[in-house]
């Protein structure tokens, strides 16, 4: 079945890096994405890795992707309180065109 | 770029009443998407159109709600008659990809929401 799974909250200190986790169901995804989500606003797209990489980097962020095992995650450097907020994990479910979204992770940073 | 436009932000209603929400999505997205997101938890999918037919609604509660997209531009859904666990946020997506084109990166823009409270 379709299932996106993540931890729900992580707490980092400023500066350092966080490391948010997702595990998914579906091994003939396509796209994988990482959503934020600030309070009392939509999702934003962060970033995405196609299903035939296994890292993909952007300044601060970088995604790592385990397909044999169907883990994702999002490594976030040097981590600011502007980065407080909920992060998606998604999956483009390959037999559809709909994308499964996860519980969400509740990123907090202390300082 | 004008990004996806929702109205209204906010909406307190009773159980059993109805209630509309409108969507703008960005110029030129041919797929529409309408999410709920319940508190806690992520968007759930409830309907996807593509231009003005629909592609997906396999997880609309179809005696309460209903979705429409004229013309293959805005969108409203709608709930008649809403229950206390219809309280949610109502998110509206757009994306410039076909929704059945699988090599697609189908990148959605998300609108700010609806929060909808029913008591």
């Amino acid at each position: 079945g379709e299932d996106v799974e993540q931890s729900l909250f992580l707490s980092v200190r400023e500066g350092d890096s966080s490391v948010i986790n997702c595990t998914y169901t579906d091994s003939s995804s396509t796209y994988l994405y990482w959503y934020k989500q600030e309070p009392g606003a939509g999702l934003q797209l962060l970033t995405y890795i196609f299903s035939n990489m296994d890292m993909k980097q952007d300044q601060r962020l970088t995604v790592l992707l385990n397909k044999k095992d169907k883990h994702l995650s999002l490594r976030i450097a040097d981590t600011q309180t502007g980065d407080s907020a909920i992060y998606f994990c998604a999956e483009r479910y390959s037999s559809a065109s709909k994308i499964i979204f996860g519980s969400g992770t509740r990123l907090s940073i202390r300082p | 770029e004008a990004g996806v436009a929702q109205s209204p932000r906010y909406k307190i209603i009773e159980k059993r009443q109805s209630v509309a929400f409108w969507c703008n999505p960005i110029s030129g997205h041919a797929t529409l998407y309408w999410y709920q997101q319940i508190l806690g938890q992520g968007p759930k999918l409830l309907i996807q159109f593509q231009n003005n037919g629909v592609v997906d609604d396999s997880q609309l509660p179809k005696d309460r709600f209903s979705a429409e997209r004229l013309k293959g531009v805005d969108s409203t859904l709608k709930i008649q008659p809403a229950k206390l666990e219809d309280s949610a946020v109502y998110l509206c997506a757009s994306s410039l990809d076909s929704a059945t084109a699988l090599i697609a990166k189908n990148i959605q823009y998300f609108g700010a929401g609806t929060r909808l409270s029913v008591l």
